[in-house]
């Protein structure tokens, strides 16, 4: 199966600053990135995705790279709000339907 | 639109009862799976629907937990004989085809054993 570490396992950063997590994958094969966000009592929310042929893509504060070669991609959130504190999942997709997904950061934002 | 519904949003249940969870998916999507997240856990893949189908059940821990998909849309969950640790969150969630479509997921349902 693929495996997927995911870091750091927690996160605090200052209001305004950047937040940058990291996930590393084994599959060469794998070509679909996609990125959730988990608040409290609730499921995990698509907020981006990424595909293997592109390198990277922006929405608005947040933005994914990939590097395929390296066999890792990565989320970064600039210019951090409380309500960006929450647990962030990577995930990788394999096989013709799996996911795979990371063990989750826990980010918090401090004001 | 309408996103993944589950039900109950929460269900206590006695040890050595059944109970089933429900997932109203998105219509329109084949792929359905069922996920479950223990306390401050991650993700844990149990099974996977792609129509009425389940061609990965790889997922599901014991002979107590069955799954079934009726008219591709509609899953069902049931947990027999219940077991203090089978307390969770399940999540269910769909997307448009098995591939890379997005995957989208409900609120899920916490379980809780006593």
């Amino acid at each position: 199966g693929e495996n997927v570490e995911q870091h750091p396992s927690t996160l605090s950063v200052q209001e305004g600053d950047s937040a940058v997590i990291k996930c590393t994958y084994s599959d060469s094969a794998s070509n679909y990135f996609p990125w959730y966000k988990q608040e409290l009592g609730k499921g995990p929310q698509l907020i981006i995705d990424i595909r293997s042929n592109v390198g990277e893509k922006k929405d608005q504060r947040i933005a994914v790279t990939l590097n395929k070669t390296a066999k890792h991609f990565s989320l970064h959130i600039t210019e951090t709000q409380p309500e960006d504190s929450a647990v962030y999942f990577c995930a990788v997709s394999w096989g013709n339907y799996k996911l795979s997904f990371g063990a989750g950061t826990t980010v918090t934002v401090r004001a | 639109g309408a996103g993944v519904s589950q039900s109950p949003s929460n269900k206590v249940t006695e040890k050595g009862k059944d109970v089933e969870l429900r997932c109203d998916p998105i219509s329109g999507h084949t792929a359905l799976y069922w996920y479950r997240q223990s306390l401050g856990q991650g993700l844990e893949f149990l099974i996977y629907f792609q129509g009425n189908s389940a061609p990965d059940k790889s997922g599901l821990p014991s002979d107590r937990f069955s799954a079934e998909r009726t008219g591709g849309s509609v899953s069902t969950l049931t947990i027999q004989r219940t077991q203090q640790e089978d307390s969770a969150v399940y999540l269910c969630a769909s997307r448009r085809q098995g591939d890379n479509s997005p995957l989208h997921f409900g609120n899920g349902t916490r379980l809780t054993v006593t």
